[in-house]
């Protein structure tokens, strides 16, 4: 079955510096791997996606992921965080269900927060 | 495009007493899933339709717990005889199966805001 690590329940890092989240998935076929954004009263937010092709992947908000499989990583990166960024952040595996749809099994989530 | 909308937010009840949440999907979206979030733990799938279908389930979803969704629009999910143990975010999400990518290998699922359920 698929599950996803995330290690850092909670991360610290101050406003204007550089982020790396960490993901560790195990699934037996090629992964389709997310990771979304949740901010308090608000629901989970798409930050980018991985199905194939280039394993640098581009998202929103400035955010970026890079899929390695020699480490079944999809770590999570940005260069300079915002204090908007704090919010907590899930990494998910997909896998195709009867009839098509994506199940997705998410990680436990790493809070951040920003110090400005 | 008002998004996912979910309701009530919160729910408080006793243990024994049934309780219904409500989730309305994206416009046109023909699949719609219902995931629950525990504190400190990511959302855990518990079931999904596509258009009316109930296509799957999880083993999470006991006996006491049951989904609808009628005409595929709307969903309803309905636990019966709530325990402590149901205390929980209820989350719903809808995307739109398109024909280029009939199975959703890459579809965006949409999330509401979610339910919180308290049991006491």
């Amino acid at each position: 079955a698929q599950s996803v690590t995330q290690p850092d329940i909670h991360i610290t890092v101050s406003e204007g510096a550089s982020l790396e989240l960490r993901c560790n998935y195990s699934y037996g076929a090629t992964p389709y791997l997310f990771w979304y954004v949740q901010s308090p009263g608000q629901g989970l937010q798409l930050l980018l996606k991985y199905f194939s092709g280039d394993t640098l992947v581009q998202g929103i908000k400035g955010f970026e992921a890079e899929f390695k499989r020699s480490q079944s990583s999809f770590n999570l990166r940005k260069p300079s965080v915002h204090w908007s960024d704090a919010a907590e952040y899930f990494c998910a595996v997909g896998s195709i269900l009867t009839g098509g749809g994506n199940k997705l099994t998410f990680g436990t989530g790493t809070q951040l927060k920003v110090e400005l | 495009d008002t998004g996912v909308s979910q309701d009530p937010r919160h729910k408080i009840t006793k243990r024994g007493q049934n309780v219904t949440f409500r989730c309305d999907p994206i416009s046109e979206h023909n699949r719609l899933y219902w995931y629950r979030q525990t504190l400190g733990q990511g959302p855990e799938f518990l079931t999904y339709f596509q258009n009316e279908a109930q296509l799957e389930k999880s083993r999470l979803l006991s006996d006491r717990f049951s989904a609808e969704r009628p005409k595929g629009s709307f969903s309803t999910l309905e636990i019966q005889r709530t325990e402590q143990g149901d205390s929980a975010m209820y989350l719903c999400a809808s995307s739109l199966a398109g024909l280029a990518d009939p199975w959703g290998y890459q579809e965006t699922q949409y999330f509401g805001p979610g339910t919180r359920l308290l049991v006491l």
